[in-house]
């Protein structure tokens, strides 16, 4: 996990607040994820950024909003939180978003919406 | 499109053993490939990559990978499992074509190492 922190480890949230997840690198990565796993699902993709300012929709992004104003922090809002958004949320970096370059991934953070 | 499938939901193995986690993949183009193990609670750590060239390729912890272009698999083996060896593995890939595109995960094996 070195290099990428995510906090809190746990979050607890009532259906319909806000929650923001915190993701910080210094690992001077340009590339920066967030990924959400649920259980027999895998990985799946939420936002993903290469550069500062600049951030594209991954396959499930709805209910979800980013911003990246520093290189080194990628922080997630969880919008209107559902129960359904109840899950475990991984952050990543990578030097850049070359396709060879292998992802470094932060201990996560566990989402339970009440 | 690009996927990737990991047949196996787990894998049991007796500590000593040789293990395989197998994975097999769908890209257009030529693949990129990885291998990453989670442990509980935890964040995915990377394990080994294919890029190009020799289609044997080793990784951390004594883990390594073949690729297989005809059988478009990359399976990660391991000569003598260990206990600690137990955990969630999960396989990606990335089309080399191209300036995009992202990772595909598969669903993870569980690997069971037993005294």
């Amino acid at each position: 996990d070195g290099g990428i922190t995510q906090s809190p480890k746990y979050l607890f949230r009532k259906e319909g607040q806000n929650v923001t997840l915190s993701c910080e690198q210094n690992l001077n990565h340009d590339a920066m994820y967030w990924y959400r796993q649920d259980p027999g699902q895998g990985l799946r993709l939420i936002y993903y950024s290469q550069i500062v300012n600049d951030f594209q929709k991954g396959d499930i992004a709805e209910g979800y909003s980013v911003s990246r104003e520093k290189k080194e922090s990628f922080p997630l809002t969880v919008t209107s939180a559902q129960k359904n958004q109840t899950s475990f949320y991984l952050c990543a970096s990578s030097i850049d978003q070359g396709r060879y370059n292998e992802q470094f991934f932060g201990p996560g953070t566990r989402l339970t919406v009440l | 499109a690009q996927s990737v499938a990991q047949p196996e939901d787990q894998v049991n193995v007796a500590e000593g053993n040789p293990l395989t986690v197998k994975c097999t993949y769908s890209v257009s183009g030529n693949p990129y490939l990885f291998w990453y193990v989670q442990y509980p609670n935890r964040g995915l750590q990377f394990l080994l990559k294919y890029i190009t060239g020799d289609n044997l390729v080793k990784g951390s912890y004594g883990f390594e990978a073949e690729f297989n272009k005809s059988q478009t698999s990359f399976h990660l083996k391991k000569p003598s499992a260990l206990v600690s060896d137990s955990a969630l593995y999960f396989c990606a890939v990335r089309d080399a074509r191209g300036s995009q595109g992202n990772l595909i995960f598969g669903k993870g094996t569980k690997l069971s190492v037993k005294p």
